[in-house]
């Protein structure tokens, strides 16, 4: 069963925060979220995890729930070229880390 | 660019045949991981180094090899190619001996004829 449950697109306007939601009810103590994005046939690109806290960096903030049942990446300021796919994955200990189906983001003018 | 560099960009070759890819990690990561990447099954963990050392296994043909070497490049070779193995093979690279926090590198587009 996967890990993560993720919308399969989303769109937002070039400026707008473009905010990604990702389900992660069966989440253990000690695994992490993880987002990462593949823009078309380029390398996957990580951008941010998490464990507990929300986090920000230079790219984006992680927002997850109190219950960590569910988190949220958001880009607070999209452009054209955020268009990609993202990844939320839940991960710990040895895994191996696993690209789902991710998100579609297409961000228009 | 994340500083992972893999050469060649692409590849196309015959079935049967044997080819070598190359990935250079970014300065200072002693791991490097490689990926597998087919439009009908989306990305596929390989195999890991670390420091010269294979560290793990994910699910990787036993006509694939890879290794990585002193300079920490590593290669990996596919030999005996099929059409299937028509793909695009990215490596990754880290500092520590396994982390989730890879740093991808532009791939190699590899077409089986």
């Amino acid at each position: 069963d996967a890990k993560t449950t993720q919308p399969p697109s989303m769109d937002c306007a070039e400026g707008r925060a473009a905010n990604l939601p990702c389900n992660h009810s069966t989440i253990s103590g000690n695994e992490y979220v993880y987002w990462y994005r593949q823009i078309h046939s380029q390398g996957p690109q990580y951008i941010i995890h998490g464990l507990k806290n929300n986090e920000t960096n230079e790219m984006a903030s992680l927002i997850i729930t109190e219950d960590r049942k569910s988190s949220t990446l958001i880009l607070p300021h999209a452009t054209l070229r955020d268009t990609a796919v993202y990844y939320c994955i839940v991960i710990g200990g040895t895994d191996k880390l696993i690209f789902g189906t991710g998100t579609r983001l297409q961000v228009f003018p | 660019d994340s500083g992972v560099t893999q050469t060649p960009k692409h590849l196309i070759t015959a079935t049967g045949q044997r080819v070598t890819l190359r990935c250079s990690p970014r300065s200072g990561d002693l791991s490097v991981y490689w990926y597998q990447q087919s439009l009908d099954q989306g990305l596929q963990f390989l195999i890991h180094y670390y420091n010269g050392e294979e560290r793990a296994k994910g699910n990787i043909l036993e006509r694939f090899s890879a290794q990585q070497f002193p300079d920490l490049h590593s290669e990996l070779n596919l030999s005996s190619l099929e059409l299937g193995d028509s793909a695009l093979y990215f490596c990754a690279s880290s500092v520590a001996g396994w982390s989730y926090e890879q740093y991808f590198g532009p791939g190699t587009r590899l077409t089986v004829t």
